[in-house]
């Protein structure tokens, strides 16, 4: 079975600062996908970053990066010169591989994090 | 577009109301999907559909109602539900169902009050 856990259920963080959301999973699947979801408090589930299993590099989109090590199964969410919009649920979530369809979307318990001015 | 709609955005019902919520994607997703969440916790998924197939169905007990008329809408058809029903209900849909790499885009949710 597959487990993520978040072991952060809220951090405050100063504007501007970077910030580190941790994630680790547990799976013993070869093939799998890490995805880091932001939810508002309007309730919308905003994809964030995805790494899969089998990538060299860590993945990075903007202001967003994985902090991805394989070994300790750890992808942590790194958010660089946060912004008070970045106030938000952090999602972390795990997909399993499969060639027949049907894998859920695992996700963990989820961080809140609040920038402060 | 790269959206994901639902409506409507709040809904109030009473235990013997008949309601459906309706979620709408033009992406060309071919797998679509519901999710339940509760205050402070984690989605939690109730059904999928793959090419407008009922492919899993997480023993949501039949006040819920699925259906996928077409590839691009979903609906969650609600009946006789209980207080303890209220929460974010939200739609999301993929490319398809198969690959790890397959990220889910996600509606803005209807927040369902069970009276």
């Amino acid at each position: 079975a597959q487990k993520i856990t978040q072991t952060q259920p809220g951090m405050f963080v100063q504007e501007k600062e970077a910030v580190t959301l941790d994630c680790t999973y547990d799976t013993s699947d070869p093939s799998y996908g890490l995805f880091w979801y932001k939810q508002p408090s309007s309730g919308e589930m905003i994809f964030l970053i995805y790494q899969g299993s089998y990538d060299q590099q860590n993945a990075t989109e903007g202001r967003y990066s994985l902090n991805f090590q394989k070994a300790r199964k750890s992808a942590n969410l790194v958010i660089s010169a946060s912004q008070l919009g970045d106030s938000a649920m952090y999602f972390c979530a795990m997909r399993v591989g499969s060639n027949f369809g049907n894998e859920k979307l695992t996700f963990g318990t989820g961080t809140r994090l609040t920038i402060i001015p | 577009d790269t959206e994901v709609t639902q409506t409507p955005k709040h809904l109030v019902m009473g235990m013997t109301n008949k309601k459906s919520l309706k979620c709408e994607q033009h992406m060309g997703h071919r797998a679509m999907y519901w999710y339940k969440q509760k205050a402070k916790k984690p989605p939690e998924l109730m059904f999928v559909y793959s090419y407008e197939k009922l492919s899993i169905n997480e023993s949501v007990p039949s006040r819920f109602s699925p259906e996928c008329p077409n590839s691009s809408l979903l609906n969650l058809h609600l009946h006789a539900l209980q207080p303890e029903d209220s929460a974010l209900y939200l739609c999301a849909s993929s490319q398809d169902d198969y690959g790890v790499g397959n990220e889910q885009f996600f509606g803005p949710g209807t927040r369902l009050t069970v009276l």
